[in-house]
């Protein structure tokens, strides 16, 4: 089954910039969706389809997918944006068609 | 607004069953696939399964493949998942997810979750 791998934290300092990775054999030729959840929340839809935002995202999310890295980058990180992120993807090979990785904790210094 | 509205979690012994429901609102329901999405305590998310907005394709993880049963009605705006032979690692807080058109294609609104705990 396909695998995405995402570092288990990444810290940064308010008014920086924050890289979130999600690794994958070839990710680059899949559409990549990433979420934020916040504890006790239900997820939110951050980026579709690699790097587009839907309504009520602020531009300062952004996305890039290549090879067999996918980020999430967040720009002039707020303390607000302190949550769990989580990639995924669709893959047709494997017993399971939608993967998850195993989440980032995203902590504002 | 959209909306949705889990139902149906509780109590349930090991090997027995259970019916969560979806309410949705704000939304054409049949043009839109919808998914189930878990998450066990203190863990990260782990897709159930999903449905095609006109049932005509179902999907299902490998560790629910033969006991769970996604459905829906569209005339009732509503998403069902069975639940049968439940395991101690099924426990885990379900979200139903509206896709932004066909599977796969990323879930843009979610419900707040129903808990499911098995246990004896």
């Amino acid at each position: 089954s396909y695998v995405l791998t995402q570092p288990p934290s990444v810290s940064v300092a308010p008014g920086q910039t924050a890289r979130i990775t999600c690794g994958g054999h070839k990710i680059g030729t899949k559409n990549v969706h990433w979420y934020q959840q916040r504890p006790g929340q239900a997820p939110v839809l951050v980026l579709y389809d690699d790097s587009d935002r839907p309504s009520g995202v602020p531009e300062r999310f952004s996305g890039s997918n290549s090879g067999n890295t996918a980020t999430l980058t967040i720009n002039r990180v707020e303390p607000g944006d302190e949550a769990d992120y989580y990639c995924q993807v669709w893959d047709s090979s494997g017993s399971d068609f939608v993967i998850f990785g195993g989440g980032a904790k995203l902590t504002v210094l | 607004e959209v909306q949705l509205l889990e139902s149906g979690g509780g109590l349930v012994q090991p090997g027995g069953s259970l019916r969560l429901s979806c309410a949705v609102s704000g939304f054409i329901f049949g043009n839109h696939a919808m998914t189930w999405v878990r998450q066990a305590p203190g863990k990260g998310l782990e897709w159930v399964s999903s449905i095609s907005g006109s049932e005509t394709s179902r999907y299902y993880a490998a560790s629910v493949k033969g006991r769970f049963t996604i459905s829906r009605d569209n005339s009732r705006n509503t998403l069902i998942l069975q639940m049968n032979s439940l395991r101690a690692e099924d426990t885990a807080v379900y979200f139903c997810a509206k896709d932004r058109y066909s599977s796969g294609s990323g879930s843009d609104f979610w419900g707040q979750g129903t808990l499911v705990t098995v246990s004896s």
